[in-house]
């Protein structure tokens, strides 16, 4: 059975302080690793897609990196804005997504 | 990225009764799933909602009780059949296969669901 592990569970940081959220993962056949967003009362919002060990993607302020076992959300100098609930899944080959239970992040200015 | 809209957006149902959730989406797509979210947690993944065929269920959720059906590639209904206030929760339509990529799934903005 799949299983992703996110912590930690909630994170607040002062404006500017940069810091990494952590996904671990076990799933047979990885398809592809996905990060969302979600804001409270709203569906998680699509940011990035990662496929194999040592795929890095950008987006803003935040940066995703993959590993065999692990991947993590660097939130570069973090604004407000990005206080948000974040997830992360896996897909496997049926191409269904096995979610992780989120880290919370809260930014205050 | 596909538009997803869902409706009702929120709706509080008395115990015993069945609401049904549409799913609609702006262009065609390949997959459509249905996820649940309860109160404080993550989503758990109901079914896979095929186009013309019957719903692929997940461990734990059975076909009597969230009966699913997809008439086209672009709508979807959910129905919470029966309900309980256990069913509290937010129901999430995705869809994949669309504009945004071939395996990147998109997401409904939701329905909150309350049963008294």
């Amino acid at each position: 059975e799949d299983q992703v592990t996110q912590s930690p569970e909630a994170l607040r940081l002062q404006e500017g302080e940069s810091s990494s959220l952590n996904c671990s993962y076990t799933v047979s056949g990885l398809r592809g690793l996905f990060w969302y967003r979600q804001d409270p009362g709203k569906g998680p919002e699509f940011l990035f897609t990662l496929y194999s060990a040592g795929e890095e993607k950008e987006k803003e302020r935040l940066k995703a990196t993959l590993t065999k076992k692990e991947s993590f959300l660097h939130i570069t100098a973090p604004k407000p804005e990005d206080s948000a609930t974040y997830l992360c899944a896996v897909q496997a080959g049926d191409y269904k997504l096995s979610f992780g239970a989120g880290t919370t992040v809260t930014v205050r200015a | 990225s596909a538009v997803i809209s869902q409706k009702p957006s929120r709706d509080i149902c008395q115990r015993g009764t069945s609401l049904t959730i549409q799913c609609q989406v702006d262009s065609q797509v390949t997959m459509m799933f249905w996820y649940r979210q309860q109160p404080g947690q993550s989503l758990t993944l109901i079914a896979t909602a095929n186009q013309g065929s019957e719903a692929t269920y997940e461990s734990g959720f059975v076909i009597d009780k969230f009966p699913i059906s997809r008439p086209n590639l672009t709508f979807s209904t959910l129905t919470v059949s029966n309900m309980s206030p256990e069913d509290s929760s937010i129901y999430l339509c995705s869809v994949m296969g669309g504009g945004g990529g071939t395996d990147t799934q998109y997401f409904g903005p939701g329905t909150r669901l309350t049963v008294l």
